[in-house]
C-alpha cells in the first residue's frame, strides 16, 4: 500500500530564508513522486516531479527536491522564500497501476515579511 | 495548451435542485478525474475515467453522477445533495491512465449546497 506523510502541517518562514517542507512516503514499488501547490480557492498547480531519473529535482519558481530512498523521503527546499509562495503544499504519491495518487495531508506556508 | 477548465467557477443549489460541473482538457490526456476538498483538507478521490470508461468509483454516494461524453470532457451530476456536500469540486487530467504521469487541475468549483 501506498502512503505519504507531510511532517509538518504549518510551517513559518521569514521572506529571504530558506524554506523546507518535509515529506516521507511508504510504497511497495518504486514511486513517482510530485509536489503540488495551491493558493487559496485555487486549484493544484505542479512544482515539480520525480518518475526514477535524476534523485535531485528542479521545479518551478526555484524550488527542488531530492529524492531518498534510504530515508523514504521527498523533502521540498527553497534558497529564499518569496512572500508569493505562501500556500499550502500537498505531497503526492503515485499507485503502482499509475491511475491513482495518494495526497499527503499537506503543510501550509506562511512567509512573514 | 496545459490548461484544464471548469464551468461554473461557483455554484450555489438547493437540496432538490439537479445541477451539473463541467470540465474540459484539451491536451489528449486519457485520464481524468474528479476530487472533492474540503477546507483545510487534501483532495479526495472520487471518480477516475480511463479512456471515457469509468475506472474508479470511490464509493460515491449516488447523488453524484459522473459522465464522461468524450475524450476532453468530463461532467458531474448532481441531484439530492447534502450540506455536508458543500465543498470546492477539481477536475485533474494526467496523459495515460497506466502510467504516472503528473496530473494538470483545474480551478475547481465552489459547491454550496443549501
Amino acid at each position: 500500500a501506498q502512503s505519504v506523510t507531510q511532517l509538518d502541517s504549518h510551517v513559518s518562514v521569514s521572506e529571504g530564508t530558506p524554506v523546507l517542507l518535509r515529506c516521507n512516503y511508504s510504497s511497495s514499488y518504486s514511486p513517482s513522486l510530485f509536489w503540488y501547490v495551491q493558493h487559496p480557492n485555487k486549484g493544484l498547480q505542479l512544482l515539480l516531479k520525480y518518475t526514477s531519473a535524476a534523485t535531485l529535482v528542479k521545479g518551478i519558481n526555484g524550488f527542488e527536491a531530492e529524492f531518498k530512498k534510504s530515508e523514504t523521503s521527498f523533502h521540498l527546499t527553497k534558497p529564499s522564500a518569496h512572500m508569493s509562495d505562501a500556500a499550502e503544499y500537498f505531497c503526492v504519491v503515485s499507485s503502482n497501476t499509475g491511475n491513482q495518487f495518494y495526497f499527503g495531508t499537506g503543510t501550509s506556508l506562511t512567509v512573514i515579511p | 495548451d496545459t490548461e484544464v477548465t471548469q464551468t461554473p467557477k461557483h455554484l450555489v443549489m438547493g437540496m432538490t435542485n439537479k445541477k451539473s460541473l463541467k470540465c474540459e482538457q484539451h491536451m489528449g490526456h486519457r485520464a481524468m478525474y474528479w476530487y472533492k476538498q474540503k477546507a483545510k483538507k487534501p483532495p479526495e478521490l472520487m471518480f477516475v475515467y480511463s479512456y471515457e470508461k469509468l475506472s474508479i468509483n470511490e464509493s460515491v454516494p449516488s447523488r453524484f453522477s459522473p459522465e464522461c461524453p468524450n475524450s476532453s470532457l468530463l461532467n458531474l451530476h448532481l441531484h439530492a445533495l447534502q450540506p455536508e456536500d458543500s465543498a470546492l469540486y477539481l477536475c485533474a487530467s494526467s496523459q495515460d491512465p497506466l502510467s504516472a504521469y503528473e496530473q494538470y487541475f483545474g480551478p475547481g468549483t465552489r459547491l454550496t449546497v443549501t
